[in-house]
């Protein structure tokens, strides 16, 4: 069964600095979304992606954050000057109209 | 924004046992979704639910969506030490498709 894809695993940066999350969507789906779970509590909603844009955006989502696809498979989340709250796990996740696949997380640790 | 409230916040059972949680939630969702979430893995889609009263199964696991359209559960017949991991309801608005609000979660722990 297709997966969405997402790299690395674990990713440790300095406050500060910038990080880039990969993720590799399902090949037919058309829309993408990042979401955030913090060690211990529920998944949270980012931000949705959809033709080349972003269709909707949570308050957490702020000037810090962007989101690209920049080719046809890759679909990836920046986080400018991180912060020591920006430690959580980082989901990617797809779909062409049924319910969302998710990627097994990025581990972020900033320190 | 949406809230969900979910319950229990843990569960411990023997084997065998049946288990229930819920979700409610003071707003309306078109879909409600149950997903599953092993340790370092992202959430897995157990059952989707799309109509007010839908009562779905999937092997050992049925959730039925709310006739209010603000609450579901999920039950577990026959618990397996397989079972074990976090339990996330997930509910959907029509109008923001694939903005999920996700419940705090269930803990369930099966004893053998």
């Amino acid at each position: 069964e297709p997966e969405v894809t997402q790299t690395p695993s674990h990713q440790v940066t300095q406050m500060g600095q910038e990080v880039i999350l990969r993720c590799v969507p399902i090949s037919n789906h058309l829309y993408f979304y990042w979401y955030r779970q913090i060690l211990g509590q529920k998944v949270e909603f980012l931000v949705s992606f959809y033709n080349n844009e972003i269709s909707e955006k949570s308050e957490i989502f702020d000037d810090q954050f962007s989101v690209e696809r920049p080719d046809g498979s890759n679909f990836t989340l920046k986080i400018r000057s991180t912060k020591l709250e920006d430690s959580a796990m980082y989901f990617c996740a797809s779909t062409r109209g049924e319910p969302l696949h998710f990627g097994n997380g990025t581990r972020l640790t900033v320190t | 924004g949406q809230q969900l409230n979910q319950s229990p916040q843990s569960m411990f059972i023997q084997e065998g046992e049946d288990v229930s949680m819920n979700c409610t939630s003071s707003s309306i969702f078109n879909t409600w979704l149950w997903y599953k979430q092993d340790p370092g893995e992202g959430p897995v889609l157990l059952i989707a639910l799309y109509k007010a009263g839908e009562l779905t199964s999937n092997g050992r696991l049925t959730a039925q969506f709310g006739i209010t359209r603000k609450d579901s559960f999920l039950n577990i017949s026959a618990s397996i030490p397989s079972d074990v991991g976090i339990y996330f309801c997930a509910g959907q608005i029509g109008t923001s498709y694939g903005k999920l609000t996700f419940g705090q979660g269930t803990i369930l722990t099966v004893h053998p």
